[in-house]
Parts: C-alpha cells; sequence; structure tokens
C-alpha cells in the first residue's frame, strides 16, 4: 500500500522558516510528480506547489512563489518543501500528495499531514 | 476566493440523491480533467472521481462524475449518513498562474 508520512510541522515565529519532509514507500517514487496542498484551520483546500519526477518542472502558487522551495530525492524516496519568511496566513496542514501518473488521474494518495502553526 | 465555485452547502436525507456542481472556465475545467475528492472529518481528502467521470478501485458506483463545457458535477445517490463530508473539485489551470486548483468544498449534510 502506497504510504506517504509527513513531518516537520510544529510551532514558527512570522518571519521564520521550516522545512517540511515526506517520506514515501511501496510505489517508485521517481515515476510520479509530488504535490504539496494545505488547509487552514477550518477552510478549503489550497494547492501549494508540484515537482515533477525527475525535477524538470516545478510550480507553485502564488501566494508562495518566492519564499517556498519544492524539492525532493529520488535516491531516499522523499519530498521537501522549505519555508522561509513564513507569515501568519501560512498556518495551515499540510499534505504530501502523489499526482497520478497523468494530470487526468488527479491526486491519487495523500499523506495524513503535518500542522504548521505560525505565530508570534 | 478559490479558482472554482463550488456550493457552500448541500443537504438531502438518507437515501436520497444529491448533486454537488463545480464551475470554473477555459483555462481550467475547459481544457482539462476534473477530479473529486471527498474529505470526512478529521482526515485526509480522499480521491473520489478522477478523469471527469471514473471512480478508482474501491469507490461505489453510487458516486459519478460528469462535465459540460466549464462545469463539472459530482452525483451521489442512496445517500448514507456516512457521506456527510466535504467534498472539493479539483483541476489543473493553464493561465498566467500555472498549477492546480480546487474549488472551495462543499459540506453535504445527510438529514
Amino acid at each position: 500500500e502506497v504510504q506517504l508520512v509527513e513531518s516537520g510541522g510544529g510551532l514558527v515565529k512570522p518571519g521564520g522558516s521550516l522545512r517540511l519532509s515526506c517520506a514515501a514507500s511501496e510505489f517508485i517514487f521517481s515515476s510520479y510528480s509530488m504535490n504539496w496542498v494545505r488547509q487552514a484551520p477550518g477552510k478549503g483546500l489550497e494547492w501549494v506547489s508540484s515537482i515533477t519526477g525527475s525535477s524538470t518542472y516545478i510550480y507553485y502558487a502564488d501566494s508562495v512563489q518566492g519564499r517556498f522551495t519544492i524539492s525532493r530525492d529520488n535516491a531516499k524516496n522523499s519530498l521537501y518543501l522549505q519555508m522561509n519568511s513564513l507569515r501568519v496566513e501560512d498556518t495551515a496542514v499540510y499534505y504530501c500528495v502523489r499526482e497520478g501518473p497523468s494530470r487526468y488521474l488527479g491526486f491519487d494518495y495523500w499523506g495524513q499531514g503535518t500542522l504548521v502553526t505560525v505565530s508570534s | 476566493q478559490s479558482v472554482l465555485t463550488q456550493p457552500p452547502s448541500v443537504s438531502a436525507a438518507p437515501g436520497q440523491k444529491v448533486t454537488i456542481s463545480c464551475s470554473g472556465s477555459s483555462s481550467n475545467i475547459g481544457n482539462n480533467y476534473v477530479s473529486w475528492y471527498q474529505q470526512l472529518p478529521g482526515t485526509a481528502p480522499k480521491l473520489l472521481i478522477y478523469d471527469n467521470t471514473k471512480r478508482p478501485s474501491g469507490i461505489p458506483d453510487r458516486f459519478s462524475g460528469s462535465k459540460s463545457g466549464t462545469s463539472a458535477t459530482l452525483g451521489i445517490t442512496g445517500l448514507q449518513t456516512g457521506d456527510e463530508a466535504n467534498y472539493y473539485c479539483g483541476t489543473w489551470d493553464n493561465s498566467l498562474s500555472v498549477g492546480w486548483v480546487f474549488g472551495g468544498g462543499t459540506k453535504l449534510t445527510v438529514l
């Protein structure tokens, strides 16, 4: 069974930094695009960033462009999100999400999420 | 403000049918595939429908999807109390800000 396990969440002050990690297992990690999707408390889903299997293409939501950096290490089956210049509005549960082999397949597996709280 | 527009809430009695709409534009729904996600309280979202109309293995045929032009619809028949959840539509957007977009979510209440 595909598993995605996030870690690295926590409490950070505005302007601070945090690095999220996602450990993937039970599938050929390098063959899939991976994403981060977040959900603020009591709010809907917001796509954050996407990275293709070989890291050739990377995309960011306007809300995080220039502050967040997505990366992956296929040798370690791991996905990362470096978050800098954090703002109160970045407070959310961050999900690591696998994208199907083609975009028409949508987001087929989600991790359990890790909570990031930005507060003074 | 979400790029895709969904009704905030819908409700129906057990055993009845409900539909949830998702409205977009030519840069997203009009030229890409729509997927739907179910988020039960306190859990991560789960893929319900992909490729506009298809169900992943394990999703009952009570759930269906359709798409026409720049809109998509999720249908649920034979409603059960266990279907109470938030439902989200999502798709790729080819506008200036390329990336995935979601609807604001619809809370389904089974009365």
